[in-house]
């Protein structure tokens, strides 16, 4: 069974605060990592998409760095919002397959 | 443009059943992919439609089978429906297949098995 990892299960921050997040997946067969946000009653929304090693992509106030070698990600969020409240996921892609793992969530307190 | 739509939003059957939950992807998408979110899990990937045929598959037995029409839409259908299966089932859209295609999701059909 391929496990994808997240870390913490869970955070809570002040507004403002700047916080990052793991995810850890297997160093082989890599082809893709993906990373969502989901927030209470709304669908699951892409953030990012990354595909090779060394990737940084950034959104606004998230960015998202990518290392095959060593099997993990980090999304960063820079001065947190209350409305980025939500659980945050992570899927390795191996040939046409999706591992999710279990989330971070994260709340942001005013 | 339309987004991914799902239906039902919820459903309520008996052990024993069969159910036929159904996902219209968002326009111009021809991949579609469906997931089980069992309580405290993260999604499970069950299978990946692709131009109307099945290309890739989880760890999900044969009971688990669906379609996809040539509008792309898709079904999710189960058979002999088991306590276990009570969960978020979630439908993904995507311009086309894994691995660096975004991915657009529904807002998911909740089904509890009685």
């Amino acid at each position: 069974i391929l496990n994808v990892e997240q870390s913490p299960q869970s955070l809570h921050v002040q507004e403002g605060d700047s916080t990052n997040f793991t995810c850890s997946f297997p160093s082989s067969n890599f082809y893709a990592l993906h990373w969502y946000r989901w927030e209470t009653a709304k669908s699951p929304e892409a953030l990012f998409v990354m595909t090779l090693n060394g990737d940084e992509k950034k959104k606004g106030r998230i960015s998202a760095t990518l290392n095959t070698k060593e099997g993990y990600s980090y999304l960063y969020i820079k001065g947190s919002q209350p409305e980025d409240s939500a659980t945050y996921l992570c899927a390795f892609v191996t040939g046409n397959q999706f591992y999710f793992g279990t989330g971070t969530s994260l709340t942001v307190i005013p | 443009e339309t987004g991914v739509t799902q239906s039902p939003t919820h459903l309520i059957k008996t052990r024993g059943q069969q159910v036929t939950l159904r996902c219209s992807s968002q326009s111009g998408h021809n991949t579609v992919s469906w997931y089980q979110q069992a309580l405290g899990q993260g999604p499970q990937f069950i299978f990946q439609y692709y131009r109307e045929e099945e290309n890739g598959r989880g760890n999900f037995p044969p009971r688990f089978s669906g379609l996809q029409f040539p509008n792309y839409s898709s079904e999710l259908n189960v058979n002999a429906l088991e306590l276990d299966d009570s969960a978020l089932y979630l439908c993904a859209s995507s311009l086309g297949p894994p691995p660096d295609n975004e991915q657009f999701f529904g807002p998911g059909t909740r089904l509890t098995v009685l």
